[in-house]
């Protein structure tokens, strides 16, 4: 089956840092999503992009957070100056068509 | 906006025996799917099962099956034959689809911790 791979699995980071998130969604998918998940709670939508934009972005997705599709494979997340309540595991996902999203392994990210 | 509300936080169940999930959901939408998603212990998120809206017929995968209520807004997984692996949480999501071309967030409930007993 094919994957949506992301790196790195746990990143650790200082309160005040840049912190970029990456995924290599697959290959024909058009359409590509962040969520988040913070520990014990659900999974929240943050955003959704697609023809190279944004297409829809949630109350939770602020000025600190950025997306890029800088090179037709990669699929980035950055947060520009993380806070504590930025600790979550970071979900990226894919899809083509009305068919499933595929989902990556996700990444944890843990502020500190 | 669409809400998905699942109201049991945690279900457990012997090995070999079923257990249903909850799961309902408001929306004013016509055309949309239902999916249940597996969360094991290592917080991959795992497809379960999937429900087109227009669909009248239950989904089937295996041992895991919905029962999918339109007009009621309700949307309960059932687990046949219960086994050890089984144990995770357990999501329902909803996806409006608009015409096929929506951008299709995935909406998702709070979770369901389910516990199977060796």
């Amino acid at each position: 089956e094919p994957e949506v791979t992301q790196t790195p699995s746990h990143q650790v980071t200082q309160m005040g840092q840049e912190v970029i998130l990456r995924c290599v969604p697959i290959s024909n998918h058009l359409y590509f999503y962040w969520y988040r998940q913070i520990l014990g709670q659900k999974v929240e939508f943050l955003v959704s992009f697609y023809n190279n934009e944004i297409s829809e972005k949630s109350e939770i997705f602020d000025d600190q957070f950025s997306v890029e599709r800088p090179d037709g494979s990669n699929f980035t997340l950055k947060i520009r100056s993380t806070k504590l309540e930025d600790s979550a595991m970071y979900f990226c996902a894919s899809r083509v068509g009305t068919a499933r999203a595929f989902f990556g392994q996700g990444t944890r990210l843990t502020v500190v | 906006a669409q809400t998905v509300t699942q109201s049991q936080p945690e279900m457990s169940v012997q090995e070999a025996e079923t257990v249903t999930l909850s799961c309902t959901y408001d929306t004013s939408e016509s055309d949309y799917y239902l999916f249940w998603y597996k969360q094991p212990p290592s917080r991959q998120m795992i497809l379960v099962i999937r429900q087109e809206a227009y669909k009248q017929q239950n989904a089937t995968e295996n041992r895991f099956s919905v029962n999918f209520q339109k007009a009621a807004k309700s949307f309960s997984l059932k687990i046949s034959d219960s086994q050890l692996g089984d144990a995770a949480m357990y999501f329902c999501a909803y996806r409006y689809n608009a015409g096929g071309t929506s951008y299709g967030k995935l909406t998702f409930g709070q979770g369901t911790i389910l516990t199977v007993h060796p």
